[in-house]
C-alpha cells in the first residue's frame, strides 16, 4: 500500500523564490492536511481540504502561502516570493472520512525546506 | 485552545524499562490520539481512544483516558531501542471536522 508521497524531500533556495511542494495522498481517502513544524512553533496545521475543497484555511500564514487541490489524487502548497522564516518541515497527511474527528492521519516523511 | 500538552517534555531510559508519557487537553472530547514521529520522518498513527473507553491495549502499548481529569496516558512496555521517537497526543479541536491540534510532544531517548 502506496502511503502519502511527497516530493521534492528537500528543497534548498534562496529568497524571493517561488517554491512549490507536492503531495499525493492515499487513494480513497477524501481529507488532506498540511502542516508545517518547526522547532519554534512545533506542529501548525495550515490548511484542510475535504473532497478537494478547502475547508479552513486558518492557519495559512500570510498571503504568500497558497494551496490548491485540483483533484482528488493531488495538492500544492505553494510560496511566493520565500522568506529565510517559512525555512521548515512540511508535510501532507491524508485521512478517509469527511468530518468527525475519529480518522487516523496519514502523514507523508515531509519536504525539509530551507530558505537562504 | 484545545492542544494537547504532554509530559515530560524528555524522557531517557534504558531498554526494558517502561515508559510512560502523559498528556493534558482542555475542553470536552469524544476520542484522543496518539502518534509517534521518528527523526526525520513523518508522524506514525498509534491508538485511537473513544471517550466511553477508559483503556486500551495495542500490542506493548496501552493507552488510559479520564475525561474528568482530561487527562490521557500512553504506556510503552518492556521498551526497545527502535522506540526511540517522538510521542504526541491529538486531542481534536472544536470544528467538526477531523481537526487535530498536536502539542510539543515527548521525545524519547531508549538506550541498549
Amino acid at each position: 500500500d502506496a502511503g502519502v508521497i511527497q516530493s521534492p524531500r528537500h528543497e534548498v533556495t534562496e529568497m524571493g523564490q517561488e517554491v512549490t511542494l507536492r503531495c499525493k495522498p492515499i487513494s480513497g481517502h477524501n481529507s488532506l492536511f498540511w502542516y508545517r513544524q518547526t522547532m519554534m512553533r512545533g506542529l501548525e496545521l495550515l490548511i484542510y481540504f475535504n473532497n478537494n475543497v478547502p475547508i479552513d484555511d486558518s492557519g495559512m500564514p500570510e498571503d504568500r502561502f497558497s494551496a490548491k487541490m485540483p483533484n482528488a489524487s493531488f495538492s500544492t502548497l505553494k510560496i511566493q516570493p520565500s522568506e529565510p522564516r517559512d525555512s521548515a518541515v512540511y508535510f501532507c497527511a491524508s485521512s478517509p472520512g469527511g468530518g468527525g474527528s475519529n480518522q487516523p492521519q496519514h502523514f507523508g516523511d515531509g519536504t525539509r525546506l530551507s530558505i537562504l | 485552545s484545545q492542544q494537547g500538552e504532554e509530559d515530560p517534555q524528555a524522557l531517557s531510559i534504558q531498554e526494558g524499562e517502561n515508559a510512560t508519557m502523559n498528556c493534558s487537553y482542555k475542553t470536552s472530547i469524544n476520542n484522543l490520539q496518539w502518534y509517534r514521529q521518528n527523526s526525520g520522518r513523518g508522524l506514525v498513527h498509534l491508538i485511537l481512544i473513544r471517550s466511553n473507553e477508559r483503556e486500551k491495549h495495542s500490542g506493548r502499548l496501552r493507552v488510559t483516558l479520564d475525561t474528568s481529569k482530561k487527562s490521557s496516558s500512553l504506556l510503552i512496555t518492556a521498551s526497545r531501542a527502535a522506540d526511540t521517537a517522538s510521542y504526541f497526543c491529538a486531542p481534536p479541536a472544536s470544528g467538526g471536522y477531523n481537526k487535530l491540534i498536536f502539542g510539543a510532544g515527548t521525545r524519547l531517548a531508549v538506550h541498549p
